[in-house]
């Protein structure tokens, strides 16, 4: 079980926006500590899609968008294409009584309908 | 242009150890603030991070895992080098390296990943 939680699956059609949360605790997110959301098309590497909450490297297409507040985090994608479907994965630092480190989130599927 | 690439075994046994290497260029990991991370994945399941090691020579580990892991650098060669020791079948995934900020505390480049399978 992921330390940080996502919907398994969300879907849209093409030019629709999807939403995809990401669920932590006071021990990673709430923290203060950043999220950044990682793009995995099928049977290739992840990809830095979002870093620092908000924040796009360059040649990420300003379709996609990210947020967080509170304990949780959003990625927004906007105007849907055929080429988003994908997996999609959040992450951020954790620090606990039981240690520390990297934690992912759990993965989101976006099937473009 | 920054590039990593992962090798080692394709099939281990179960309780062997393994041995993998992260080659990489584009950057030296005598620079400050910089870091190499290798990242695993189960066929169909999500990422887990496993181990991290700094330009400084610090090192992070998995809590879960952190009693099989050892993670060491070759700054000449740059090269990092990542070893699981009892090795199970449940340990068979694809296994990431990439490189890693301190500061930002992101992997902003990966290696193309190598499939590991552990069976008898």
């Amino acid at each position: 079980q992921s330390v940080l939680t996502q919907p398994p699956s969300v879907s849209g059609a093409p030019g629709q926006r999807v939403t995809i949360s990401c669920t932590g605790s006071s021990s990673n997110i709430g923290a203060g500590y950043d999220v950044h959301w990682y793009q995995q098309l099928p049977g290739t590497a992840p990809k830095l899609l979002i870093y620092g909450n908000s924040n796009r490297p360059s040649g990420v297409p300003d379709r996609f968008s990210g947020s967080k507040s509170g304990t949780s985090a959003s990625l927004a994608i906007t105007g849907l294409q055929a080429e988003d479907e994908a997996d999609y994965y959040c992450q951020s630092y954790d620090s606990s009584l039981s240690g520390s480190g990297v934690v992912f989130g759990g993965g989101t599927k976006l099937t473009v309908l | 242009q920054i590039t990593l690439k992962e090798s080692g075994p394709t099939l281990v046994k179960p309780t062997q150890t393994l041995t993998l290497t992260c080659t990489f260029s584009g950057f030296s990991l005598s620079t400050s603030g910089v870091g190499v991370g290798w990242i695993r994945q189960p066929p169909g399941k999500a990422l887990e991070w496993l181990a991290l090691i700094y330009w400084d020579d610090d090192k992070r580990y998995s809590p879960s895992l952190k009693s099989r892991l050892t993670i060491t650098k070759d700054t000449s060669k740059n090269q990092v080098v990542l070893t699981m020791t009892n090795m199970d079948p449940v340990d068979t995934a694809t296994y990431y390296c990439a490189h890693h900020d301190v500061v930002k505390y992101y992997f902003d480049y990966w290696g193309q990943g190598t499939l590991v399978t552990v069976s008898s």
